[in-house]
């Protein structure tokens, strides 16, 4: 069964204070990996899909990575308004598996 | 710009009464799931479809069921609505299959569902 864990489970960030987040999978074959940005009371935002091992992409002040094993988001000079929960999901057939997520606080 | 719309932000419901939660989506989309999310817990899958009539079990379909008659609609139902169901329910869609578009989920607003 596909595990996903992400890692931390909260994060505290001055504002312009870099930092990674971590998604860390099994699976036998990864098809995709996706984060999602997720704000209070929302649904879940769409970021990036990675398909394989040294795939980047970039949005703004954030950029995923991914590796054989894992992948990152990087926050790059973050600002208030990147506060939200970042989610990221394997494919699993035509479903995705979710990680429970981190929470990144970003003060001003 | 994929949109999926639930039928409503917020429901308040008594134990025992019948609730139904609606999504629709406008990608012409194979695929469409109900999650649930509660705090501590993430995002669990309730049921999902991959086409019109076909449905799924997901992680956690006890107490629920689903109908999709039409491709862009699917809905969940609530038969029996218990306090342990109060959550917030989201719905997504996926995959068009004349693009060839991923696998990415798109997702709705949510419903924050209370029952007392």
């Amino acid at each position: 069964e596909d595990q996903v864990t992400q890692s931390p489970e909260a994060l505290r960030l001055q504002e312009g204070e870099s930092s990674s987040l971590n998604c860390s999978y099994t699976v036998s074959g990864l098809r995709g990996l996706f984060w999602y940005r997720q704000d209070p009371g929302k649904g879940p935002e769409f970021l990036f899909t990675l398909y394989s091992a040294g795939e980047e992409k970039e949005k703004e002040r954030l950029k995923a990575t991914l590796t054989k094993k894992e992948s990152f988001l990087h926050i790059t000079a973050p600002k208030p308004e990147d506060s939200a929960t970042y989610l990221c999901a394997v494919q699993d057939w035509n479903k995705l598996s979710f990680g429970a997520g981190t929470t990144v606080t970003v003060r001003a | 710009d994929v949109k999926v719309t639930q039928s409503s932000r917020y429901l308040v419901k008594r134990t025992g009464e019948k609730v139904f939660l609606e999504c629709v989506q406008d990608m012409d989309h194979e695929n469409m799931f109900w999650y649930r999310q509660d705090p501590g817990l993430g995002l669990r899958l309730i049921y999902f479809s991959y086409d019109v009539k076909m449905k799924e079990k997901g992680d956690i379909p006890e107490g629920y069921s689903v109908s999709r008659e039409k491709k862009e609609r699917f809905s969940l139902i609530l038969e029996s609505a218990s306090t342990n169901q109060t959550s917030m329910y989201l719905c997504a869609s996926s995959f068009n299959s004349r693009t060839r578009s991923s696998y990415e989920q798109y997702f709705g607003p949510g419903t924050r569902l209370t029952v007392t």
